[in-house]
């Protein structure tokens, strides 16, 4: 089943302690992004990857860290979380960014920073 | 830079009553519009989407039609269920401009009652 899969799904952690977000995708999609969700806000773009080893800011890219190694994973990192990273967050993939290719979405991570 | 402004919500109907959810964009250039859907608890799907000027996407009885006269995307469905009960998201894809991301509107909350 053509899938994104996130995990955790719910994570509760504290302010400063480090922190990863996985995000795999099983399409061979090229295009990866992450989301973040808040009330009133809609979703905003935190970071993105056009393919392995290329990947660039969003919209509201401060206080978090991606990686794409390889082509099914992004993982965001959060390595000091705050309280105002408290959110959820989705992962989204596409078979390509330049075009309006589908976005297939997570099924989210609700994060709580304390 | 791009946006979307979508109706607020929440939106409450009766069962088989008829849906209107607006939504209009500020784009440069010629953007793809696309409706997410978000059922409780769930990650955003694609219900529909339109790639030019007069295209109509349309799925499971909900359509929308691209107008760049008016540069809206309104999305309407003849009678609703309960099922339909979700957060409906009107988004647009600016291509390479916009980080080859979805700009979202706020989304739009509807509940359908038996």
């Amino acid at each position: 089943e053509a899938q994104v899969t996130q995990n955790p799904r719910y994570l509760i952690t504290v302010t400063g302690k480090k922190l990863t977000v996985t995000c795999s995708q099983n399409m061979n999609h090229e295009y990866m992004s992450w989301y973040r969700q808040d009330p009133g806000l809609g979703l905003r773009q935190i970071y993105y990857s056009m393919n392995v080893e290329v990947t660039d800011k969003g919209d509201v890219p401060e206080g978090y860290k991606v990686s794409r190694k390889e082509k099914r994973n992004f993982p965001l990192i959060l390595e000091s979380p705050s309280p105002n990273q408290t959110s959820l967050y989705f992962c989204a993939s596409s078979l390509s960014g330049t075009s309006a290719y589908e976005q297939y979405f997570g099924p989210g991570t609700r994060l709580t920073v304390t | 830079g791009d946006s979307v402004t979508q109706m607020e919500g929440p939106v409450t109907l009766s069962e088989e009553a008829f849906l209107t959810i607006n939504c209009t964009y500020t784009a440069t250039g010629y953007p793809s519009l696309f409706w997410y859907v978000q059922y409780p608890g769930e990650g955003l799907q694609l219900l529909l989407k339109a790639t030019k000027a007069d295209d109509k996407g349309s799925n499971k009885g909900f359509e929308a039609t691209y107008r760049k006269e008016t540069t809206s995307f309104h999305l309407e469905k003849g009678s609703v269920q309960v099922s339909d009960s979700a957060v409906y998201f009107c988004a647009l894809h600016g291509g390479g401009g916009s980080n080859y991301k979805l700009t979202f509107g706020k989304g739009t909350l509807l509940t359908v009652n038996p």
